[in-house]
């Protein structure tokens, strides 16, 4: 079972440089998410797909955007890396109601000099 | 503003001693409380409480909501250095969206 898998798990960029965070989940849930992890803020949303064709944004939405590709994958992309986008990257997913929580990946970790 | 607080924020104690977590929650919605672990990557889940289920035990955790008081805290007895990680306390609100913590991180010295 490999539950979440994230892609890459680590990475540095530039400022200004652009890529894409990729996720993919094998367990038939209807929603994924987004979250980053800074030190001493806990996780925070950055932008969710409730199902598969819409997405929508989270608490901090401003220099990402997203694709729900399938309903297995949901990317997310960095168009213009800058500084304060260093963080640690989850992606989850979780059955429709979400009321079980959520299963994470393991993490991209990405620095952005 | 929803809003999740986790107190305290870092906590050193020595192995055996017995430690309780807090989290406190102002959401719109509540629908469930949730307790994370987190060691060296992605958090795993502990136990989630709702209005059917305020108390959850699993071996030397246990958890308590307190509806009333909008509040949750998470006990460790007997703690292993194995117990040394980041807890994360999340809130469901309305939609599939969890709202979390900043987290505890617990140190447990030999």
């Amino acid at each position: 079972n490999a539950g979440v898998t994230q892609t890459p798990k680590f990475q540095v960029l530039k400022t200004g440089q652009s890529m894409t965070l990729q996720c993919a989940q094998d367990m038939n849930h209807n929603s994924m998410y987004w979250y980053r992890q800074d030190p001493g803020m806990g996780l925070r949303l950055i932008y969710y797909s409730a199902s598969e064709g819409t997405t929508d944004k989270g608490e901090v939405p401003n220099g990402y955007n997203v694709s729900r590709l399938n309903k297995r994958e949901f990317s997310l992309r960095l168009e213009s890396a800058a500084p304060s986008q260093t963080s640690v990257y989850f992606c989850a997913s979780s059955e429709t109601t979400g009321l079980y929580g959520y299963t994470f990946g393991s993490g991209t970790r990405l620095t952005v000099v | 503003e929803d809003k999740v607080v986790q107190s305290p924020l870092s906590l050193v104690v020595h192995e055996g001693d017995t430690v309780t977590l807090n989290c406190s929650y102002e959401v719109t919605n509540f629908r469930s409380l949730l307790w994370y672990k987190q060691e060296k990557k992605a958090p795993t889940f502990l136990f989630m409480l709702t209005s059917s289920g305020i108390e959850k035990k699993s071996g030397r955790l246990s958890s308590i909501l307190d509806k009333k008081e909008l509040s949750s805290i998470l006990n460790i007895t007997a703690t292993q250095t194995g117990d040394s990680a980041i807890y994360l306390c999340a809130v469901g609100q309305g939609a599939q969206k969890l709202v979390f913590g900043q987290g505890t991180r617990l140190t447990i010295n030999p």
